[in-house]
């Protein structure tokens, strides 16, 4: 079975400092990955995803990823933080069982931006 | 071209009354997936259509819970009789395939009091 652990529920970085937020998988099969972000009162956004192609991933908003298989590890980073970047942001990984492609996700991490 | 929607946002019930929640998906999406997040815990797989049909409902708490997708358009949720545990937000997802990134609705978050 596949599973998603995320550290840290919440993580608070200053307006301009690196943001690096945490994702590990446990999967028996080569996964895909993903990184959702949720805005306040909105739903979830697919930021950027890993299907087995380049390892260094590059989302939307300046955010990117690295798939490490070694590490079994898909954190996802961001330069220099935006107080836009506020949000609540969920890894997962997708499951593909008997044609059933569901998402299994981590308990997510949420952002916050200090000016 | 329109998202997925999900129709109410919010809705607060009381102990065992009834409640639909609705999910409209992107035209032209045959996958359709059901997911919930009770509070602060991981968003949970619930089912997943593959036009009308049921392909997946591992995900499905118990026999209060009901999903259609009649006409493999629109979904329903029926949760009755609603109880306390059932509060969280549901999300509706939908995709061209099913090997391809799911696009997400905003969600409802239901309030069973």
């Amino acid at each position: 079975a596949q599973s998603v652990t995320q550290l840290g529920s919440h993580v608070s970085v200053s307006e301009g400092a690196l943001v690096l937020l945490r994702c590990n998988y446990s999967s028996s099969v080569p996964p895909y990955l993903f990184w959702y972000v949720q805005y306040p009162n909105q739903g979830l956004q697919l930021l950027l995803k890993y299907t087995s192609a380049a390892t260094l991933v590059k989302g939307i908003n300046g955010f990117e990823a690295e798939f490490k298989k070694s590490e079994t590890s898909f954190h996802l980073t961001k330069p220099s933080a935006h107080m836009s970047d506020a949000a609540e942001y969920f890894c997962a990984v997708s499951e593909a069982t008997s044609g059933t492609y569901k998402y299994i996700f981590g308990t997510g991490t949420r952002l916050k931006v200090l000016a | 071209e329109a998202g997925v929607t999900q129709f109410p946002s919010h809705s607060v019930i009381e102990k065992g009354q009834t409640v639909t929640l609705r999910c409209d998906p992107i035209s032209g999406h045959d996958n359709l997936y059901w997911y919930r997040r009770v509070m602060g815990k991981e968003i949970k797989f619930l089912l997943h259509f593959v036009k009308e049909s049921k392909q997946d409902e591992s995900g499905m708490p118990n026999n209060r819970f009901l999903a259609e997708r009649t006409g493999g358009t629109y979904s329903t949720l029926k949760v009755q009789p609603a109880e306390l545990e059932d509060s969280g937000v549901y999300f509706c997802a939908s995709s061209q395939s099913r090997n391809t990134e799911a696009f997400f609705g905003q969600g409802t978050r239901l309030t069973v009091v």
